[in-house]
């Protein structure tokens, strides 16, 4: 099974700028969830997604927004960018397996904004 | 605001030692998670606790989850090289596939 890939792998915008960053899950895995991982404040959710539908969301403003299509894939969206949004932003496929969701990261999108 | 504490946050050792990394909260987790980061990668699984006392053997690691479900700890017995990296501890609550990490103990082991 092929796994988890995200584009770009790498991205460079200025502030004010929009980005939009994309996920391909792994098969037949239709939760998809995103997190920002920054050196000071580690791995932080911002947002899961299941069959196209926004089922959590974390404590990000609202420039940050996702959505996911039919196929499961999905993607994230950053408008008016700040220098503080630049960090890597992973991807997670998630399939539920024994009561608990097992995750599945992607090697992530290193955003520089500049 | 859920939280969980890692410590330490570094831990630099050699070859042959053993080692805990800790993870502790004020929070009960319906399971929790731990995963091995290295540099322009992903987190990758390395095992899932659910029952409150559980603990799970993979190779020299060794994972235990607390009896109130509120903490948990990774002892490596004889750490190799290979074992150089990040690890980090994650909680899941409630429902959906949402996770709150740990700030991760970085690892290096020198031969």
């Amino acid at each position: 099974k092929a796994g988890v890939t995200q584009t770009p792998r790498y991205l460079i915008k200025t502030r004010g700028q929009q980005v939009t960053l994309s996920c391909s899950p792994i098969s037949g895995h239709r939760s998809v969830s995103w997190y920002q991982q920054t050196p000071g404040q580690g791995l932080q959710f911002l947002f899961e997604y299941f069959s196209e539908t926004q089922r959590n969301k974390g404590n990000f403003p609202g420039r940050f927004s996702g959505r996911q299509f039919s196929n499961s894939r999905s993607e994230m969206n950053v408008s008016t960018l700040e220098l503080g949004d630049s960090a890597l932003y992973l991807c997670a496929s998630g399939i539920l397996a024994g009561g608990s969701y097992e995750q599945f990261f992607g090697p992530g999108t290193r955003l520089t904004v500049l | 605001t859920q939280l969980l504490e890692q410590s330490p946050q570094f831990l630099s050792i050699q070859e042959g030692e053993n080692l805990t990394v800790y993870c502790n909260s004020s929070s009960v987790f319906s399971s929790l998670q731990w995963y091995r980061q290295e540099p322009g990668e992903g987190p990758v699984l390395l095992v899932t606790v659910v029952t409150g006392g559980e603990v799970k053997k993979l190779k020299r690691l060794t994972f235990q989850f607390g009896d109130a479900r509120k903490d948990s700890s990774l002892h490596i017995t004889a750490a190799q090289p290979g074992d150089t990296g990040l690890y980090l501890c994650a909680g899941a609550t409630g429902a959906g596939n949402m996770l709150t990490f740990g700030g991760g103990t970085r690892l290096m082991v020198k031969p």
